[in-house]
């Protein structure tokens, strides 16, 4: 059975830093492309990164609104996917999710999703 | 503001049908028929409902199905019962740049 269990959520102060984990289950993290979407409070989704499989070179991409603050990785030994979030903003503020991408598929859906992490960004 | 325009709420009666719209340009829906949409339960994470404009995963109810026409995709849910009740969210894959965009959601009431 696929699973998808994210932690390291919690408040933290503007400017601070923080890693989300997300470790997976019955499948490989490194042999599928993975992805961070965030939804603030009472919002919609919002893509955040993604990182390739290993056999697709493992490149990474960010949205805009986190590229050169956030950086996506995965240790293959732990079959774990990490969000590096640094100089944290308040309109971070979301509840972060660990998503498994079916890249077979034309649309590249999100196939399988964590139950999430709260990151606030306050002082 | 987000990059599909949905409308932000639906209501319809049990046993009716309701139809859901997703609005984007020839950059993203109308232009890769990569169109995915997903429902989400309060406090919960969403679930794969459609992905390939009209194509259901495993385990969907065929209650669901997708169309597209144009820069315009739609989900149609007939039948409608009480647990559909949900926020439902649009997606378009785009690009290796800007990869996914979503729609803002749409709140479906079962009266």
């Amino acid at each position: 059975e696929v699973q998808l269990v994210e932690s390291g959520g919690g408040l933290i102060q503007p400017g601070g830093s923080l890693r989300l984990s997300c470790a997976a289950s019955g499948f490989t993290v490194s042999s599928n492309y993975m992805s961070w979407v965030r939804q603030a409070p009472g919002k919609g989704l919002e893509w955040v990164s993604v990182i390739y499989s290993g056999y697709s070179g493992g490149s990474t991409y960010y949205a805009d609104s986190v590229k050169g603050r956030f950086t996506i990785s995965r240790d293959n030994s732990k079959n774990t996917l990490y969000l590096q979030m640094n100089s944290l903003r308040a309109e971070d503020t979301a509840v972060y999710y660990c998503a498994r991408i079916q890249w077979l598929v034309a649309s590249r859906p999100f196939d399988y999703w964590g139950q999430g992490t709260l990151v606030t960004v306050s002082s | 503001q987000s990059a599909l325009t949905q409308p932000a709420s639906v209501s319809g009666s049990p046993g009716q049908s309701i139809t859901i719209s997703c609005t984007g340009t020839s950059s993203d829906v109308g232009g890769y028929n990569y169109v995915s949409w997903y429902q989400q339960h309060p406090g919960k994470a969403p679930k794969l409902m459609i992905y390939d404009v009209s194509n259901r995963p495993s385990g969907v109810s065929n209650r669901f199905s997708g169309s597209q026409s144009g820069n315009t995709a739609s989900l149609t849910i007939s039948g409608l019962q009480a647990e559909d009740e949900a926020d439902y969210y649009c997606s378009s894959y785009t690009n290796i740049i800007t990869h996914w965009v979503f729609g803002g959601g749409t709140k479906l009431t079962v009266l």
